[in-house]
């Protein structure tokens, strides 16, 4: 069975801090990882794509991906109280294009 | 980021009733999926439908659950007799021609109640 691990949280930080969510993986050959925002009630809202080790930016927002360790980052810089959610973590599962495999996610609180 | 519209957005209905879920995606798109999740559980993967016929199905999709595109348009997924534990907001789900693969864009989202 195939996992994608996320600390449920919550992850509490003051308003202007960095949050740091973190997410490993059990299929040695995933290729490609996603970070997704999800509000409470509301669908996942794509936030990230990585598909090579290292980190990529993009604006407030930097993923780290560490295939050799199986381990997924997300980075959120100057955190805001709308960055409040749930950040789900997902990995594309075996097999066919665009079957995902979603960690549980953590739950960042951001108070002011 | 894509609309992708999916009606009803609340469903409320008696166990063993058939249920239809409806997503409105834009035409160009090259894969459609649906997904759910139940309250508090992770996102989990139903189905993917590509060129008008199933391309994968988990082991939740059993033979109570079917999908079709009947207008070319409207991507439904029906579930035949539902049970108390089909309860779960479901989500249909798109990747947007001519971008990288694997870029899945969600719906609004079904929320459905089995009473």
């Amino acid at each position: 069975q195939k996992e994608v691990e996320q600390n449920s949280g919550p992850l509490s930080v003051p308003e202007g801090a960095i949050a740091s969510l973190n997410c490993t993986y059990s299929d040695r050959v995933s290729q490609s990882f996603f970070w997704y925002r999800q509000y409470s009630g509301k669908s996942p809202e794509l936030i990230m794509s990585i598909y090579s080790n290292g980190d990529k930016e993009d604006g407030r927002f930097t993923a780290q991906l560490n295939k050799a360790s199986q381990y997924v980052s997300l980075l959120i810089r100057d955190s805001q109280p709308s960055d409040s959610a749930t950040y789900l973590c997902a990995v594309n599962g075996p097999g066919g294009y665009n079957k995902l495999i979603f960690g549980a996610g953590t739950r960042l609180a951001v108070h002011p | 980021e894509p609309e992708v519209t999916q009606t009803p957005s609340h469903q409320v209905t008696q166990m063993g009733q058939e249920v239809i879920l409806r997503c409105v995606p834009i035409s160009n798109h090259l894969y459609f999926y649906w997904y759910r999740q139940i309250l508090g559980q992770k996102v989990e993967f139903l189905v993917s439908f590509y060129n008008n016929e199933i391309s994968e199905k988990s082991e939740i999709f059993d033979d109570q659950f079917s999908v079709e595109r009947p207008d070319g348009s409207n991507f439904t997924l029906k579930i035949r007799s539902t049970k108390l534990e089909d309860s779960a907001m479901y989500f249909c789900a798109i990747t947007i021609a001519g971008t990288a693969n694997e870029k899945l864009f969600f719906g609004s989202g079904t929320q459905l109640s089995v009473l």
